[in-house]
């Protein structure tokens, strides 16, 4: 079976880094593009980028260039997204995505990671 | 900036014709997604490439495209279809992707 299985909820402090993960099994993991994608509380999708594990090839949205870092390591089947200084902005959940590699559609998704920042 | 535009919502009695559009430049020349999802759950591709459907997804969901316009359309609506649905489409390069905003679809 396909699956993306994320890593817990995360409550952090403005200014703190954070990384978290999503770990691929089922299918060919280098393969693959593999996204992140945004959803804020009450609020709408937001596709912030892709990595293509074979090459580390990484796309971002021109919103979050520069704001986070995917990365992932395909000896592990690990996909990242990662802050180094997070803002209360970023209180969300976020998702990892499989596109499919045909038909480009996003055909699996993680069940996402609540990030909390707070003071 | 690549942007698509979409309604806050639509309204559909139950077994009428339901419509939601999503406008942006770059669905001139790239294909239109569109995800259904259901409060507290991810989202699930129910259209891809403009028109053709995942396995798994009910017929009475279609796509169309005129234009810079993409439709989804779900025929004879069911309860279970009130959802929020997202269009998304790659930018006019193929680099990245987008989401639109949302549509929130209200069954009667």
């Amino acid at each position: 079976e396909v699956q993306l299985v994320q890593s817990g909820a995360e409550v952090k402090k403005p200014g703190e880094s954070l990384k978290i993960s999503c770990y691929a099994s089922g299918y060919s993991f280098p393969t693959y593009w593999l996204g992140w994608v945004r959803q804020m509380p009450g609020k709408g999708l937001e596709w912030m980028g892709f990595i293509y594990p074979s090459d580390s090839d990484t796309r971002y949205s021109p919103s979050f260039q520069g704001q986070v870092i995917i990365s992932a390591d395909k000896s592990i089947n690990t996909a990242y997204l990662q802050w180094t200084s997070l803002k209360a902005t970023d209180t969300a959940m976020y998702y990892c995505a499989r596109r499919d590699r045909d038909r480009h559609y996003i055909d699996v998704w993680g069940r996402g990671t609540a990030v909390t920042v707070s003071p | 900036s690549h942007e698509l535009a979409q309604p806050p919502s639509v309204s559909v009695f139950l077994g009428q014709t339901a419509r939601i559009t999503c406008s942006g430049d770059a669905l001139s020349t790239q294909y239109a997604y569109w995800y259904q999802q259901r409060p507290g759950q991810a989202p699930v591709a129910v259209i891809f490439k403009n028109n053709e459907r995942p396995s798994g997804i009910p017929e009475r969901f279609s796509g169309a495209d005129s234009g810079s316009t993409a439709t989804l359309i779900i025929n004879g609506v069911q309860a279970e279809d009130e959802a929020d649905y997202y269009c998304q489409s790659p930018d006019a390069t193929g680099t990245y992707r987008v989401f639109g905003g949302g549509t929130k679809l209200t069954v009667l």
